[in-house]
């Protein structure tokens, strides 16, 4: 089984405070992604990474940074926290799966951060 | 346009009922449609997904029916359960992408009543 791993599943930070959220996935995948995930608006990416040391801005990076030093690991960095960062962080990693021609991803179980 | 539009945002429906969500795409170059399903304190998993090539997809109690003209596909969920209220999130993406990248719609919250 596929496994992702979050460090927190719970956060709390005072506004200003770097905020680093790491994600660890056992299954060798190259790419891996960060998503922040608010009531309405669904999923949305902040960054993602095809290789180690690669990665590209996805849909709402301001604010954000990221780091893959190593395959397996891939650290989500908030310079300065602000209250409208206070959202529910999800990682994920993708495998290609033959029988779908495509890409299925694979989720950690989130981290509820809260700036205060 | 890389959105994918899903409604409803919520949806209550009795034990035994046929729950249905919808969603919309305006880029046709998306060839991959997911849909993930994510139950309290837990991340999305992949509940069952379709290429454009075929009108419908079904695994159990689990149908996604998919309309090219219309841009639009949807998750039908039969005899629904308990067990599957959660919230529902449609995806697409382009096979031609070596990244896996999805665009995810908004989300539905499934209540479903015993």
């Amino acid at each position: 089984d596929v496994k992702v791993t979050q460090s927190s599943r719970y956060l709390v930070k005072r506004t200003g405070e770097k905020v680093f959220l790491e994600c660890v996935q056992d299954m060798d995948h190259e790419n891996m992604f960060w998503y922040r995930q608010d009531p309405g608006l669904g999923l949305r990416l902040i960054y993602f990474s095809y290789d180690v040391k690669m990665k590209e801005k996805g849909d709402i990076p301001e604010g954000y940074s990221v780091s893959r030093e190593k395959k397996e690991r891939f650290s989500l960095i908030l310079e300065s926290a602000s209250t409208n960062q206070t959202s529910m962080y999800l990682c994920a990693s993708s495998a290609y799966i033959g029988s779908l021609s495509s890409y299925e991803q694979y989720f950690g179980p989130g981290t509820r951060l809260t700036v205060t | 346009q890389q959105q994918v539009k899903q409604s409803p945002q919520s949806l209550i429906v009795q034990k035994g009922g046929i729950s249905i969500i919808n969603c919309a795409y305006e880029n046709t170059a998306f060839d991959y449609f997911p849909w993930y399903q994510q139950f309290p304190g837990k991340g999305p998993a992949l509940l069952i997904a379709i290429r454009p090539d075929v009108s419908e997809k079904k695994e159990g109690r689990f149908t996604i029916s998919f309309n090219k003209s219309a841009k639009q596909f949807s998750l039908h969920i039969m005899d629904s359960q308990p067990g599957d209220s959660a919230t529902y999130f449609c995806a697409a993406s382009m096979g031609s992408s070596n990244t896996g990248k999805l665009i995810f719609g908004q989300g539905t919250t499934l209540q479903v009543k015993p």
